[in-house]
C-alpha cells in the first residue's frame, strides 16, 4: 500500500461547525504532516508529527487542533473557521523527519469551503 | 530570508523539451526537489538532488548546481498529460521544506 487517504474528499461548513479531518497511511512512515494550499500558492505547512508525538506547529490557529491517534492515522478537528481557511488540506507522510531524501507522500486532499 | 524563485508560467508543444529553472537562497542546503501538481490534485515527487549534476529518470531530468543555487527540471517528448504546475522545493539546513510558487506549465498540440 504507498497510498495516503483523506477524508472526507468535500467539505463545506459553516463558521459554527466542528469538523474533522481525516488521513491514514499504511507504509509505516513516521512522519506524518499537514499542509494548507490556497489555490495557484504552494503548499503551507501546518503542523509535523513525528513518531506521533507534534513537532512542529506553525504558530497555526487554535480553531485547527491535530490529533495522531496512532502511527497511521492524523486527524484535524476545525472549529469555528473562518471563510479565509477554505482551501485544500494536504496530509502528507513520510519515512521520518529530518532525514536526507525526506520524499513527501501527499493524499489527494480534503477541499474545505467555510461558509 | 529563504527564498526560491521560479517562472509563474510557461507554454509549450506537444512533443518538444521545456526546461524549468529553480533558484534558491536557503539557510542551509539538504536536498532539492521537484514535485508535480496537477489542478486540483496531490502533489506527486519526480525528483531529489544533493549532489551536483544531472537525475536523469525516463522522459524528465534535475539538475543541481549547489554553488550557484540552481536547479532546473528538463522535460523531454511532451505529451498534454505533462500540463501541470512544477513546484521546487529545498530542504535547509532543519530539514523543513521550502516551497518555491510553482511553475504552471501549458502544453499546446
Amino acid at each position: 500500500d504507498t497510498e495516503v487517504t483523506q477524508t472526507p474528499k468535500h467539505l463545506v461548513m459553516g463558521m459554527t461547525n466542528k469538523k474533522s479531518l481525516k488521513c491514514e497511511q499504511h507504509m509505516g512512515h513516521r512522519a506524518m504532516y499537514w499542509y494548507k494550499q490556497k489555490a495557484k500558492k504552494p503548499p503551507e505547512l501546518m503542523f509535523v508529527y513525528s513518531y506521533e508525538k507534534l513537532s512542529i506547529n506553525e504558530s497555526v490557529p487554535s480553531r485547527f487542533s491535530p490529533e495522531c491517534p496512532n502511527s497511521s492515522l492524523l486527524n484535524l478537528h476545525l472549529h469555528a473557521l473562518q471563510p479565509e481557511d477554505s482551501a485544500l488540506y494536504l496530509c502528507a507522510s513520510s519515512q521520518a523527519e529530518g532525514s536526507g531524501a525526506n520524499v513527501l507522500t501527499f493524499g489527494a486532499g480534503s477541499r474545505l469551503t467555510v461558509l | 530570508g529563504q527564498n526560491i524563485d521560479q517562472p509563474t508560467e510557461m507554454t509549450a508543444t506537444e512533443g518538444a523539451i521545456v526546461q524549468i529553472n529553480c533558484t534558491y537562497q536557503t539557510s542551509g542546503f539538504n536536498g532539492l526537489f521537484w514535485y508535480q501538481q496537477h489542478a486540483g490534485e496531490a502533489p506527486t515527487f519526480l525528483s531529489y538532488n544533493v549532489l551536483d549534476g544531472l537525475e536523469e529518470k525516463g522522459r524528465f531530468s534535475s539538475f543541481l548546481s549547489r554553488s550557484k543555487g540552481y536547479s532546473y527540471l528538463l522535460l523531454k517528448e511532451l505529451q498534454m498529460k505533462d500540463s501541470a504546475s512544477y513546484l521546487c522545493a529545498v530542504q535547509d539546513s532543519n530539514y523543513q521544506l521550502i516551497w518555491g510558487a510553482g511553475t504552471k506549465l501549458i502544453i499546446k498540440p
